[in-house]
């Protein structure tokens, strides 16, 4: 069985520019999670989405939003990027009657 | 709100060396936990998990017991090889609003000398 996939791997935008990173999760996972990983803050919960619904957020600014498909596929987008924003950001999905989240290798964004 | 306590990094250890990495932990009723691994340029890995009070899980020659009474879930292993080099994150789920959101410690550098 094929793991969570994320593209691109790595990406590098310049401040203002906006981004879009993708996550396919594990065949017949419905719960996709976003997390970003940086050295000052360490792992961050963004969003989780279930059956195309966002149903938990975490602490960050409106900036930066989410969705989800009907095949449970999950985007995250960056507008207005900035300095700080440079992180690798992982994906995480799960099923929905049990709460092991597996991750992908993530996207590394670098804001120039 | 859930929080997770892990001990600071770096650690060197020797080839085959006792391992211990403590985990500590504040939630609101009875979150499961976990350790998760991650190897340079890569995610993270699920290593083992405990869902409930005296739970012990393992894998690969780790260990690690949920200690409601310490609110606890040490990660332990008899011998470590150069190959478990990496940073370990403890981490909880809480099952905040039905979601399923983990909080992660700050993590602990592995290093595995010969």
């Amino acid at each position: 069985k094929a793991g969570v996939t994320q593209t691109p791997r790595y990406l590098i935008k310049t401040r203002g520019q906006q981004v879009t990173l993708s996550c396919s999760p594990i065949s017949g996972h419905r719960s996709v999670s976003w997390y970003q990983q940086t050295p000052g803050q360490g792992l961050q919960f963004l969003f989780e989405y279930f059956s195309e619904t966002q149903r938990n957020k975490g602490n960050f600014p409106g900036r930066f939003s989410g969705r989800q498909f009907s095949n449970s596929r999950s985007e995250m987008n960056v507008s207005t990027l900035e300095l700080g924003d440079s992180a690798l950001y992982l994906c995480a999905s799960s099923l929905a009657a049990e709460n092991i989240q597996y991750f992908g290798a993530g996207t590394r964004l670098s804001v120039l | 709100g859930n929080s997770v306590t892990q001990m600071e990094g770096p650690v060197t250890l020797s080839e085959e060396a006792f391992l211990t990495i403590n985990c500590t932990y504040t939630a609101t009723g009875y979150p499961s936990l976990f350790w998760y691994v991650q190897y340079p340029g890569e995610g993270l890995q699920l290593l083992l998990k405990a869902t409930k009070a005296d739970d012990k899980g393992s894998n690969k020659g780790f260990e690690a017991t949920y200690r409601k009474e310490t609110t606890s879930f040490h990660l332990e292993k008899g011998s470590v090889q150069v190959s478990d080099s990496a940073v370990y994150f403890c981490a909880l789920s809480g099952r905040t609003g039905g979601g399923n959101k983990l909080t992660f410690g700050t993590g602990t550098q592995l290093k595995v000398e010969l």
